[in-house]
C-alpha cells in the first residue's frame, strides 16, 4: 500500500525566501506523486506531478519538485515565496495506471508568509 | 483538462435530516469516481470509490449505510448523507477518473467540494 509524510503542518518563510516542503512516500512499486495547494474554502489545485521521466517536475506559480527515489522523496520548492503562496499544501501519491488505483493524500503543510 | 462540478457548492441541513451531494463530470464520462471527506485543518480522507452501475467500496470506517453513493451514470454521482448529525458537518470534495471519446486517463480530476453544515 501506498502512503504519504509530510514533514512540517506548518511551514512560514519571509516573501523572497525559498519555500521548501517535504514529502516522503511509501510505496512497493514506482509511484505517480502529486503536489496540490488549497487556498481556504476553495476545492483542490494542482501544482505539479510526477509519473515517469524527467525526475525535476515544474509546476504552476514557479513550483517545482524533484522525484528522489534512494531517498523516498518529493519536496516542493518555491525560489522567491509571494504573499499569495500562503496556503495548504498536499503530497499525494497514486498507483496511477492501475485501475485500481485511488490518490491518497498527505496530512498537508500549512505555508505563511512573512511580509 | 476535464472539468468535475458539484452542487450545492454549500448546504446547511438540520440534525436528523439527509443531505444529497451531486458530483458531475461535465466532459468526460467518469467510469471511477472517489469522494473524500476534509474535516477543518484536516486532509483529505477517501470515503469510498465507485464504479458506473457498481456497488461503492467504501474504505474502512466509512459507514456505508449513512454515505450512500449512487454512481448509475458515466457523468453522475451522488452522496447522500443520510440522518445527518453536527459531527458530519464537513467539506465533502469528489473526484472522477474516466474518458473522453475513445481514449482513456487514469487522471483523478477533483470538483471543487461541498461545505455541509448540520446544526
Amino acid at each position: 500500500a501506498q502512503s504519504v509524510t509530510q514533514l512540517g503542518s506548518h511551514v512560514s518563510v519571509s516573501e523572497g525566501a525559498l519555500v521548501l516542503l517535504r514529502c516522503n512516500y511509501s510505496s512497493s512499486v514506482p509511484p505517480y506523486l502529486f503536489w496540490y495547494v488549497q487556498y481556504p474554502n476553495q476545492g483542490l489545485q494542482l501544482l505539479l506531478k510526477y509519473t515517469t521521466g524527467a525526475t525535476l517536475v515544474k509546476g504552476i506559480n514557479g513550483f517545482e519538485a524533484e522525484f528522489k527515489k534512494s531517498e523516498t522523496s518529493f519536496h516542493l520548492t518555491k525560489p522567491s515565496a509571494h504573499m499569495s503562496d500562503a496556503a495548504e499544501y498536499f503530497c499525494a501519491v497514486s498507483l496511477l495506471g492501475s485501475s485500481a488505483s485511488k490518490i491518497i493524500f498527505g496530512s498537508g503543510t500549512r505555508l505563511s508568509i512573512r511580509p | 483538462g476535464a472539468v468535475v462540478s458539484q452542487h450545492p457548492s454549500w448546504v446547511i441541513c438540520k440534525s436528523g435530516t439527509s443531505v444529497k451531494i451531486e458530483c458531475r463530470s461535465l466532459d468526460f464520462q467518469a467510469t471511477t469516481m472517489f469522494w473524500y471527506r476534509q474535516f477543518p485543518k484536516q486532509s483529505l480522507m477517501l470515503m469510498a470509490t465507485s464504479n458506473e452501475g457498481s456497488k461503492a467500496t467504501y474504505e474502512q470506517g466509512v459507514e456505508k449505510d449513512k454515505f450512500l453513493i449512487n454512481h448509475a451514470s458515466l457523468t453522475l454521482s451522488t452522496l447522500t448523507v443520510t440522518s445527518a448529525h453536527p459531527e458530519d458537518s464537513s467539506f465533502y470534495i469528489c473526484s472522477a477518473r474516466g474518458r473522453q471519446g475513445l481514449k482513456s486517463s487514469y487522471e483523478q480530476y477533483f470538483g471543487p467540494g461541498t461545505r455541509l453544515t448540520v446544526t
